[in-house]
């Protein structure tokens, strides 16, 4: 069974930094991209960053490039997003996601709270 | 980027009845469009993929049509788990984007 475990989240003051995990199981990690999607409250979906399977290649929004970092280690079926310079706007929910051409799985989702 | 447009924002539906969705691409997309249904809580959950293709275990009461920019969502008899946020979104360039999203509620 396909399995995505988002942790990290949680309260920080604007201009602070997160970092988020994605745990994966289930299936050959290394051989998929993987992506971060965001929901503020009460809003809809959001791409935010994606990475190739080789963790050579990022993708990133307008909204966080220069401020945002991916990374993902395949000896560890882990993807990570370091966040900086957060801002109130980066208030959301984000979830980690597989994509095989389209995203096909979800994970739960880890609450970030950009607020003083 | 590609904007995707949904209409309506709402759709007020009874148990039974039949819904029908639109998504609207600003460019083409091809066949490269998925349909993803969001309860409230929960996390999204993809429902087709390849604009028609149902994902597994979603049942045959749903099914996607069109090509190119245009692009429906039906869900024929809808069930009360049915009445949730559907968002259509293209994966034919980058970034991935979606549209904001379909509202089915009970009427």
């Amino acid at each position: 069974e396909v399995q995505l475990v988002e942790s990290g989240g949680g309260l920080v003051q604007p201009g602070g930094s997160l970092r988020l995990s994605c745990a994966a199981s289930g299936f050959n990690f290394k051989i998929y991209s993987m992506y971060w999607v965001r929901q503020a409250p009460g809003k809809g979906l959001d791409f935010v960053s994606g990475i190739n399977n080789k963790g050579d290649n990022e993708e990133h929004a307008d909204s966080v490039n220069g401020r945002f970092r991916i990374s993902r280690d395949n000896s560890k079926n882990t993807m990570h997003l370091e966040m900086s310079s957060l801002r109130a706007e980066d208030t959301a929910v984000y979830f980690c996601v597989r994509e095989n051409y389209y995203f096909d799985y979800w994970g739960q989702g880890t609450l970030v709270t950009v607020s003083s | 980027e590609i904007v995707m447009t949904q209409s309506p924002a709402t759709l007020s539906v009874s148990p039974g009845e039949r819904a029908t969705l639109s998504c609207r691409a600003s460019q083409s997309v091809s066949s490269n469009l998925a349909w993803h249904q969001q309860k409230p809580g929960q996390a999204p959950r993809l429902l087709i993929y390849g604009a028609s293709t149902r994902a597994t275990g979603i049942p045959a009461r749903f099914s996607g049509s069109g090509s190119g920019t245009e692009f429906t969502l039906t869900i024929s008899s809808l069930q009360s788990e049915d009445f949730a946020v559907y968002y259509c979104q293209q994966y034919d360039n980058w970034p991935r984007t979606f549209g904001q999203g379909t509202k089915v509620e009970i009427k």
